[in-house]
């Protein structure tokens, strides 16, 4: 069965500092979102994307986030100058027509700052 | 704004019994539902969904969700549960025309053979 792979699955930074994760959707989709999960809260949807551009973003997807498609395989997430509340489990999905026909969820990589 | 509340954090089983996950949502407008599974150390999963039709939904693995709109409610149910079902649960929902998904806080769910 596909996978949407989700590299790395833990990584730990310094506050201030930026990273990215990186995500591999499954070859033919189209549509691709980020999630996160906060240690005992809710998964909170950040972005979705389609054609090269966001399409829908949420309150918490501010001028520090930013996404991006470099090549046709990957989708990325980048945090500039991370705070210790991005500490967080960060899940990637992808899907061939949207929402209504279903997602495929990562295993998601978990951010630590310190 | 929209939410969705999921009263059951933590759920024990013992293998054959029966389960009920509560799942109750707050918009005032046509929802699209799901229940999702995650695993030990695995993705999220979809176990099931509704859209519209029959408010009664067959999901994976034995599973089946009723919506009860007038409740505002979307329960999980399993009739008898395996050591193997032990797993966190997450209901969402998503307003009509977007694309985002709103979760639950999520059921975590214990099997002892």
């Amino acid at each position: 069965e596909p996978e949407v792979t989700q590299t790395p699955s833990h990584q730990v930074t310094q506050m201030g500092q930026e990273v990215i994760l990186r995500c591999v959707p499954i070859s033919n989709h189209l549509y691709f979102y980020w999630y996160r999960q906060i240690l005992g809260q809710k998964v909170e949807f950040l972005v979705s994307f389609y054609n090269n551009e966001i399409s829908e973003k949420s309150e918490i997807f501010d001028d520090q986030f930013s996404v991006e498609r470099p090549d046709g395989s990957n989708f990325t997430l980048k945090i500039r100058s991370t705070k210790l509340e991005d500490s967080a489990m960060y899940f990637c999905a992808s899907s061939d027509r949207g929402l209504v026909y279903g997602y495929t969820f990562g295993s998601g990589t978990r951010l630590t700052v310190v | 704004a929209q939410s969705v509340s999921q009263h059951n954090h933590h759920v024990i089983l013992s293998e054959a019994a029966s389960l009920e996950l509560g799942c109750n949502y707050s918009y005032g407008g046509t929802v699209n539902l799901f229940w999702y599974v995650q695993y030990p150390g695995q993705h999220l999963q979809l176990l099931l969904k509704y859209f519209s039709g029959d408010p009664l939904v067959k999901g994976i693995k034995g599973f089946e969700a009723e919506f009860i709109k007038s409740k505002f409610s979307f329960n999980l149910r399993k009739p008898s549960v395996q050591w193997s079902d032990t797993a966190e649960y997450f209901c969402a929902v998503t307003p009509v025309n977007t694309d985002k998904l709103i979760f639950g806080t999520g059921t975590r769910l214990q099997v002892f053979p």
